[in-house]
């Protein structure tokens, strides 16, 4: 199985910085065929279920806003968030779809500092 | 719209079952492969199972439920389902079903709302 580490655990940020998270598979998501990585971001906040915030590891799913970005290739991800705003706290998972079993990061909480 | 709805949770003692159903509606159900993923309280995102419409490995397990869990799908109802047997106090959590483009995946697009279980005696 490919296992799928976050760094940090929780991160505090303040209103209008910037929050990176990120994210270390244990073997490569990407695919050499098309060249993509099949890594995605979730955002989840409290009492929600996820929602899909990335695919393909850059691609921002319909509706995010653009202060919400994916990076990395590979094996090491990161998702960036540019002017946190408040209404981005929330616990952020990482999940590949490279092959079964799919597998999440741990969760990093981000909070407001 | 595109809808899940998750429903069949609730408390259970250790060693009996339980069986959870997701209506899907707002889309061609055939076109995904439907997952169930689970969270314990406090605890991240853990796969559970996941069937597919098509393809000869339809149905695959996560080892903490393979020989216990049993996933299934009504495509005339648009309904997936997942029959718990033999439940254990770790598999309190709260399930969610999602659903997983099946000819060129990009991550679970939709979730259900969940359904919460609780394994106590």
């Amino acid at each position: 199985d490919i296992v799928m580490t976050q760094s940090p655990d929780s991160l505090a940020v303040s209103l209008g910085e910037r929050a990176t998270i990120n994210c270390k598979s244990s073997q490569s998501v990407l695919y050499n065929s098309n060249n993509k990585n099949y890594l995605a971001w979730y955002q989840q906040k409290p009492g929600q279920p996820p929602k899909l915030l990335i695919y393909w590891a850059s691609t921002r799913e319909s509706g995010v806003p653009d202060r919400f970005s994916g990076s990395g290739s590979g094996t090491d991800f990161t998702l960036t968030i540019t002017s946190l705003q408040a209404e981005d706290v929330a616990v952020y998972h990482c999940q590949q779809y490279y092959n079964s079993p799919r597998t999440f990061g741990q969760g990093t909480k981000l909070e407001i500092k | 719209q595109v809808q899940l709805v998750e429903s069949g949770g609730g408390v259970v003692q250790p060693g009996r079952s339980l069986r959870l159903s997701c209506a899907a509606s707002g889309f061609t159900f055939s076109n995904y492969g439907m997952h169930w993923v689970r969270q314990a309280p406090g605890q991240g995102l853990e796969w559970v199972a996941v069937m597919w419409y098509g393809g000869t490995d339809k149905e695959k397990y996560a080892d903490s439920v393979k020989g216990r869990f049993t996933i299934s799908r009504d495509n005339s109802k648009n309904t997936l389902y997942l029959q718990m047997n033999s439940l254990r106090a770790d598999d309190t959590a709260v399930y969610y079903c999602t659903r997983e483009l099946e000819l060129e995946a990009y991550g679970m697009d939709v979730w259900g709302q969940g359904t919460t279980v609780t394994v106590s005696s």
